[in-house]
């Protein structure tokens, strides 16, 4: 199985701050790579999907990058709406796999 | 627009089994793979399996096999997740999710088991 270690798995950090996240996979996974947004109670939102590409209606203060095995989720200046926990997904291979999670939190 | 609409909250004893539903709606049912995703309160997300509508074809995590089947009924446009032999740590919500082949873009909005003598 392909493991996805994201980090960091807790962050603190004020509106308008520059956010990285990172998602490091176990194997090269190509570009099959996703990262959606969770908020308290509801089901995560797919964000960016093939490694780089912005789903339409997501916010371009969210963009995506890498490729291989290393990728990242960069937040250029973060919202009061964005405080949640990102997952990262790897579709290269089954069984699928998310990283652990990234709880952003209002500092 | 696109809709994933699932069952109520179940509360099950161990060894009992749960079956949960996700009803499609706004685009061809058949056309797209429906996945199983499932979280533990304050967990991660764990895939369980995904079924084809079209042909019914099934794949399912190693872990879960032998215990979790997966259905449809395309005329209903329903999505059916039969989880067998519950355990409490199997308490978890549990989500079904389109696959648009480049990740799941749309998602149920979720059904709570808790599994509790």
């Amino acid at each position: 199985d392909i493991q996805l270690t994201q980090s960091p798995s807790f962050l603190s950090a004020s509106v308008g701050d520059r956010v990285t996240i990172t998602c490091r996979a176990s194997q090269d996974i190509r570009s099959y790579f996703a990262w959606y947004q969770q908020k308290p109670g509801r089901a995560p939102n797919l964000l960016i999907y093939s490694a780089s590409t912005l789903r339409s209606g997501v916010p371009s203060r969210f963009r995506g990058s890498g490729s291989g095995a290393e990728f990242t989720l960069t937040i250029s200046s973060l919202q009061p709406e964005d405080f949640a926990t990102y997952y990262c997904q790897q579709y290269n291979s089954y069984p699928r796999t998310f990283g652990g999670g990234t709880k952003v939190e209002i500092k | 627009q696109v809709q994933l609409v699932q069952s109520g909250a179940e509360v099950k004893k161990p060894g009992a089994s749960v079956k949960v539903s996700c009803k499609a709606s706004g685009y061809r049912f058949t056309a797209y793979y429906i996945h199983w995703v499932r979280q533990a309160p304050g967990q991660g997300l764990e895939w369980m399996g995904w079924i084809n509508p079209n042909s019914g074809d099934t794949y399912f995590a190693q872990r879960f096999q032998g215990r979790v089947s997966m259905t449809t009924d395309t005329s209903i446009s329903a999505a059916y997740m039969e989880l067998g032999g519950l355990r409490s740590d199997d308490t978890a919500v549990y989500y079904c999710a389109r696959d648009f082949r480049d990740g799941f873009d749309y998602w149920g909005q979720g059904s709570l088991v808790t599994v509790s003598s």
